[in-house]
């Protein structure tokens, strides 16, 4: 089966300055590549999402790459808030209704 | 207001009994997911069901059963026979396109804790 590897694990960022989430996957038949944000004791919420026919997706301060070539995808936040501080999943998919997740990012922004 | 719910927030069970989950949606998706979530860990699929009155086991349905008798509902139970239960459920829901995977949207989570 498809399996996501999720770095770092946990990340901490001075406020205004950028986040890099990198995930690689394992499956080259892999389409879909959702990013999730989770905050604590809540469930995920989609925050951005592409898939494999475009290589980069933006959206106000979030972007997603993705090389299929090299299986690696990656999430940018550009002026990291407080409100950015979370656990934040990316997926994978093969387009069978399955997602495969990654371990997650703790992602800390210091005021 | 449209939504996933599920209920109750926190639950707690004795070991050996048999506790259900409750799942409900409104967004009139035909997919629906449960996933377990462990610390430091990434969510994994327990069962999902594409439409009502079927489903399909994912990758931890070991201890586990579903029901899809309703588009809007689709209860977990988790059986005694779960080895390690204690963990936060999450259920999902999408559109259920044929083609490709679309977009899961989840509920706030439930979290079982076994005494």
């Amino acid at each position: 089966g498809e399996n996501v590897e999720q770095h770092p694990s946990t990340l901490s960022v001075q406020e205004g300055d950028s986040a890099v989430i990198k995930c690689t996957y394992s499956d080259s038949a892999s389409n879909y590549f959702p990013w999730y944000k989770q905050e604590l004791g809540k469930g995920p919420q989609l925050i951005i999402d592409i898939r494999s026919n475009v290589g980069e997706k933006k959206d106000q301060r979030i972007a997603v790459t993705l090389n299929k070539t090299a299986k690696h995808f990656s999430l940018h936040i550009t002026e990291t808030q407080p409100e950015d501080s979370a656990v934040y999943f990316c997926a994978a998919s093969t387009g069978d209704y399955k997602l495969s997740f990654g371990a997650g990012t703790t992602v800390t922004v210091r005021a | 207001d449209g939504g996933i719910t599920q209920s109750p927030k926190y639950l707690f069970r004795k070991e050996g009994q048999n506790v259900t989950l409750s799942c409900e949606q409104n967004l009139n998706h035909d997919a629906m997911y449960w996933y377990r979530q462990d610390p430091g860990q990434g969510l994994r699929l327990i069962y999902y069901s594409q439409i009502v009155n079927d489903f399909q086991k994912g990758d931890i349905a070991e201890g586990y059963s579903v029901s899809r008798e309703k588009k809007e509902s689709f209860p977990l139970t988790v059986t005694s026979a779960q080895k390690n239960p204690t963990a936060f459920y999450l259920c999902a829901s999408s559109r259920g396109l044929a083609r490709y995977t679309d977009t899961q949207y989840f509920g706030p989570g439930t979290r079982l804790t076994v005494l």
